[in-house]
């Protein structure tokens, strides 16, 4: 199985500044169709996940472009711009290259 | 944007089995793989499995191949989640997601249902 490691697992930052948020894989998640299949995921409290990010630098619908992603291989970013209050909840990477899926252990992210 | 729906809150003893349902709301149910996803106190989130309605075909994490059954029933655009030998650490937020198109994408987990919180206790 592939390893998904999240770094840092607790972030606490100021409204209206930068924050980033690394992942790395046990394994190159670079298809040979030169695309990243690593995704993000925000849980919000007391809601489901959703998706934020796919194929390691495309927004999802719906989705502030203060949000970005970057990487490759197994090397990972997301930044989020500017923090904003509904920024906070858990983030989470996951591999979506092979089965079974593997998520990193999660970031929470939280306003000082 | 679909929504889905999924069977409400149960309390199971331990030895004891569940099933949890998961619905969409658009009727697009056999043209996409649907995957359950598990999110247990304190922990972070976990794939569990999935399958492919319209080729009836399943893949589980080897964790829990041998006591969980994914299932779907094209007739009611249902599927379902079956969890067999309940211990106390089953104990959790269990989420069914579906994949989304998404430009030229297909994004595995892309629509998440609102979970359903399993509680196994004697």
């Amino acid at each position: 199985d592939i390893v998904m490691t999240q770094s840092p697992l607790s972030l606490p930052v100021t409204l209206g500044e930068p924050a980033s948020i690394s992942c790395k894989s046990s394994q190159s998640l670079l298809h040979s169709n030169g695309e990243n299949y690593l995704d993000w995921y925000l849980q919000r409290p007391g809601q489901s996940p959703q998706l934020l990010m796919y194929l390691g630098s495309n927004r999802a619908p719906g989705v502030p472009d203060r949000f970005s992603g970057s990487g490759s291989g197994t090397d990972f970013k997301l930044k989020i711009s500017r923090v904003e209050a509904e920024d906070v909840g858990v983030y989470y990477c996951m591999q979506a290259l092979q089965t079974p899926r593997t998520f990193g252990q999660g970031t929470k992210v939280e306003i000082k | 944007q679909v929504q889905l729906v999924q069977s409400g809150a149960e309390v199971r003893k331990p030895g004891s089995s569940v099933r949890v349902s998961c619905k969409p709301s658009d009727g697009t149910f056999t043209n996409f793989a649907v995957s359950w996803v598990r999110l247990a106190p304190g922990q972070g989130l976990e794939w569990m499995g999935g399958i492919s309605p319209i080729f009836g075909a399943t893949d589980y994490a080897q964790k829990f191949r041998d006591r969980l059954t994914i299932s779907a029933d094209t007739s009611t655009n249902t599927a379902y989640m079956d969890l067999t030998s309940l211990t106390s650490e089953d104990t959790a937020i269990y989420y069914c997601a579906r994949e989304r198109p998404v430009e030229t994408a297909m994004v595995t987990l892309g629509y998440w249902g609102q979970g359903t919180l399993v509680t196994v206790s004697s």
